[in-house]
Parts: structure tokens; C-alpha cells; sequence
């Protein structure tokens, strides 16, 4: 089965200062790991990605990911903070076999602190 | 990156009535579109896979008669909520891949459903 956790359910930061969401994943095999951003009432926006290779991801808006695999972890970070980050960030795995659907963590609600 | 449409983002029905959100890819073709369901402060949940030409495949507890899912194209997918109750007030958000060889997920605007 495939799970992802964010143990966080809110994260706050001041602007200017790095932040971290973390989110650990269950999946069998290798796994591809999402996180994406959400605004109030709109769809989900992609940030970035890990499938295969550097375990440093780099991403939009000047996130970055982290894909542990002895940790089964796969944290977001960004080094300095912006007010206009404050949002839902959700982490996501698909596995590779199977079927295509995500299965999403609970979500962290970033607030970022002028 | 790719665009997929949603509509309505905002509707407002009375208890009893259906109500039918379009979820539409501007750029790309789809053969399978992905329905969610997100309660407030919580994760998005599936509800059903949409397949172009066959019929959809339900999450288990995910009443099919309620939540008729239409995918007649290969750029659109419909999700119809009939009779619909107040319990069913909730954001419902559509999602595909543009191809086998895309990995990243492009999601809806969203809707927001309330019925009273």
C-alpha cells in the first residue's frame, strides 16, 4: 500500500528565514514523489519532482526537495521565505506500477510571517 | 505547462437537484482523468478514475448513482453529483496526465460545490 505522511499540519516562519515541510512516503518499489501548492479555492499547482536521479530536486518559485531514501523522506525546503509562500503545500507518491492516481498527505498550511 | 479547465469554480444548488462540473484539457489529450474531493483542512481524497469510452472505476465508498462520471473525449471529463444533499458541500477537483511519458499530475481550478 502507499502512504504519504506530513506530520505537520502547520508551519510558520518569518519571512526571510529558510523553511522545511516534511513529508515521509510508503510506497513499494521506487516511487515518485510530488509536491505540489495550493491557494485558497483554486486547483493544485506543481512545484517539483523526484523520479530518478540527483536526490537534490530543484523546483518553482525557488523550492528545493530533498529525496532520502533511507529515511523514506522527501522534505521541501526553501532557503529564504516569502510572504507570498504562505499556502497549502501537499506531498504526493505514485507508484510505478499499478495505477497513475496520487495518493496525497494530509497537507501543511505554510504561513509566512511578515 | 499543460491547462486543464475546470467549470463551474463556484455553485450554489438547492437539496434535490444535480449539478454538473466540466473538466476539460485545452492543450492535450487524456485517456485518463482523475476525480478528487477535499474536505475542509483535509487531503484530497479519489473518488474515481475516469477512463475515455469505458465506464469509471469508483474508490470504495464512493457512491457511483450519486456521482455519475462522464468521459466522452479525450479532452473532457464530466462529474454530475445527482440529488444532491448538503453533505455533499464540498471542493471537487479534477486532474490528468498529458501522456504516458508526463509523470506530473495537472489538477483543476477546482469547484466549489455548497447545496442547501
Amino acid at each position: 500500500a502507499q502512504s504519504v505522511a506530513q506530520p505537520e499540519d502547520q508551519v510558520n516562519v518569518a519571512e526571510g528565514n529558510p523553511l522545511t515541510v516534511k513529508c515521509t512516503y510508503s510506497v513499494s518499489g521506487n516511487p515518485y514523489l510530488f509536491w505540489y501548492v495550493q491557494y485558497p479555492n483554486r486547483g493544485l499547482q506543481f512545484l517539483l519532482k523526484y523520479i530518478t536521479g540527483d536526490n537534490l530536486v530543484k523546483g518553482s518559485y525557488g523550492f528545493e526537495a530533498e529525496f532520502n531514501k533511507s529515511q523514506t523522506s522527501f522534505h521541501l525546503k526553501k532557503p529564504s521565505a516569502l510572504v507570498s509562500d504562505s499556502a497549502l503545500y501537499f506531498c504526493a507518491v505514485r507508484g510505478q506500477t499499478g495505477a497513475n492516481n496520487l495518493f496525497f498527505g494530509t497537507g501543511t498550511r505554510l504561513t509566512v510571517i511578515p | 505547462g499543460a491547462v486543464v479547465s475546470q467549470h463551474p469554480s463556484r455553485v450554489i444548488c438547492k437539496s434535490g437537484t444535480s449539478v454538473k462540473i466540466e473538466c476539460r484539457s485545452l492543450d492535450f489529450q487524456a485517456t485518463t482523468m482523475f476525480w478528487y474531493r477535499q474536505f475542509p483542512k483535509k487531503s484530497l481524497m479519489l473518488m474515481a478514475t475516469s477512463n475515455e469510452g469505458s465506464k469509471a472505476t469508483y474508490e470504495q465508498g464512493v457512491e457511483k448513482d450519486k456521482f455519475l462520471i462522464n468521459h466522452a473525449s479525450l479532452t473532457l471529463s464530466t462529474l454530475t453529483v445527482t440529488s444532491a444533499h448538503p453533505e455533499d458541500s464540498s471542493f471537487y477537483i479534477c486532474s490528468m496526465y498529458r501522456g504516458l511519458v508526463d509523470t506530473e499530475a495537472f489538477f483543476g481550478q477546482g469547484t466549489r460545490l455548497t447545496v442547501v
